[in-house]
């Protein structure tokens, strides 16, 4: 079955680093790969999207890549802040209309002040 | 744009009795939105989809005749949860696509209804 995995559970990094993120995903073979971020008790937001043949993709400080030789996602978030902190979940899915988002446990990242 | 917006967003009710929820599109028509469940420190567990004028599809292991799901407009989408149990406590979330569903829509979510059956 398919299987997405998310690198441990929480993530603590200094305010101002890199914080990188990993997801890796068995059986599988998704177009596109998408970013969600979750607060406490809310709903996740999209972040950013990358498809299968984009090597990488940019946005603000935050960056994302797609190898689908490794079957992997990193996410990237440059210059972190306290207000970085959050949960982050990967979500592959395939090309077609009917096929389904599933979604990684996500990663709780902490930045440290 | 692309507001999703879930109420209640808190309810406690006691075991035995139902509970709706409701999902609304607020600046977008949505023809598709899905219902998850998430457990603490769980990944999102989709339950179904529901789909504006036809019934909705479940995902294997959801008890339909449980979770009642009702898409009756292009901006509404309830779920209920009939004869709650406290194993039924859980936070419940909608979310919706803009657009016919293609592979690179995002999913935009509500913020959520964290039930507690006692």
């Amino acid at each position: 079955s398919q299987k997405i995995e998310q690198n441990s559970e929480a993530l603590n990094i200094q305010e101002g680093k890199t914080a990188t993120l990993t997801c890796n995903y068995t059986n599988y073979s998704p177009a596109y790969l998408q970013w969600y971020r979750q607060d406490p008790g809310r709903g996740p937001v999209f972040l950013l999207l990358i498809r299968e043949n984009e090597k990488e993709k940019r946005k603000e400080r935050l960056k994302v890549t797609f190898d689908t030789t490794l079957k992997q996602s990193l996410f990237h978030i440059t210059a972190s802040q306290p207000a970085d902190s959050a949960t982050y979940l990967c979500a592959p899915r395939g090309g077609r209309r009917d096929d389904k988002i599933i979604f990684g446990k996500g990663t709780r990242l902490h930045i440290l002040p | 744009g692309a507001v999703v917006s879930q109420h209640p967003s808190r309810v406690i009710c006691k075991s035995g009795t139902s509970v709706k929820i409701e999902c609304r599109s607020l600046d977008f028509q949505a023809t598709t939105m899905f219902w998850y469940r998430q457990f603490p420190k769980q990944s999102l567990m989709l339950m179904a989809t529901s789909n504006e004028g036809s019934k909705a599809t479940y995902e294997q292991g959801v008890e339909k005749d449980k979770f009642l799901i009702n898409h009756a407009s292009l901006t509404l989408s309830t779920l209920t949860v009939t004869s709650a149990h406290p194993e039924d406590s859980s936070f419940y979330i909608c979310s919706a696509r803009i657009g016919p569903g293609r592979g690179n829509s995002p999913l935009h979510f509500g913020n959520g209804t964290r039930l507690t059956v006692t």
